[in-house]
């Protein structure tokens, strides 16, 4: 079965900063997907970013971008030049295989100071 | 456009009674899901359809739960004699078409409070 582990239950970053989200996944699937979704306190999971595991080149969004280690299973999300909005709880999710469903991580809760 | 909207927001229920969800996906998509996110957690997945057909409901904790799309657009999640450990929030979302590639929309959520 797939899991994914997000290791950091909170972070905070100073504004114009840069901050690295973590997760990690397991999965036997050679063919999937890997998401950052966003979710603020108004509850709506909003998509950040998304990997294309057979793509090689990380996915960049404007200030968002993802370093993807196939190998390591890795999937970090680095947010450039923190802006006070980005403050939510971040989740990295998994997609892949026969199954439609996302696998979500626990989730980190990111701060951002002025 | 619309996006995923889901009715009530909050829901308050007593313990044994039923309650009903209701999700309107984005015009036109195929896919919906349904997740249940526990106070703190991750959401988890509870059930799937393609169109009508429930094709996953490998998700819903037991028998009480149930969830249904009769005519491939809105669909309706219901749990009867609810229980305290059902407390959570219930979020649905639409995707184009099938496949992980799609990216998948969410709705803002119901709360469900049991007491």
């Amino acid at each position: 079965a797939q899991t994914v582990t997000q290791s950091q239950p909170e972070m905070s970053v100073q504004e114009a900063e840069t901050v690295t989200l973590s997760c990690t996944y397991d999965t036997s699937e050679s063919d999937y997907y890997l998401f950052w979704y966003k979710q603020p306190p108004s509850r709506q999971m909003i998509l950040v970013i998304r990997q294309e595991a057979y793509k090689q080149q990380n996915a960049t969004e404007n200030r968002f971008s993802v370093n993807f280690q196939k190998a390591a299973k890795s999937f970090s999300l680095k947010i450039s030049d923190s802006q006070l909005g980005d403050a939510a709880m971040y989740f990295c999710a998994y997609g892949g295989g026969a199954t439609n469903k996302l696998i979500f991580g626990t989730g980190t809760l990111l701060a951002v100071q002025p | 456009g619309a996006g995923v909207s889901q009715s009530p927001r909050y829901k308050v229920a007593k313990r044994g009674q039923d309650v009903a969800l209701r999700c309107d996906p984005i015009s036109g998509h195929v896919s919906l899901f349904w997740y249940q996110q526990a106070l703190g957690q991750g959401p988890e997945f509870l059930t799937y359809f393609q169109n009508e057909a429930q094709l996953d409901k490998s998700g819903l904790p037991s028998d009480r739960f149930f969830a249904e799309r009769p005519e491939g657009s809105v669909s309706t999640l219901k749990i009867q004699r609810t229980q305290q450990e059902d407390s959570a929030v219930y979020l649905c979302a639409s995707s184009l078409n099938q496949g992980p590639s799609q990216p998948q929309h969410f709705g803002d959520g119901t709360r469900l409070s049991i007491l």
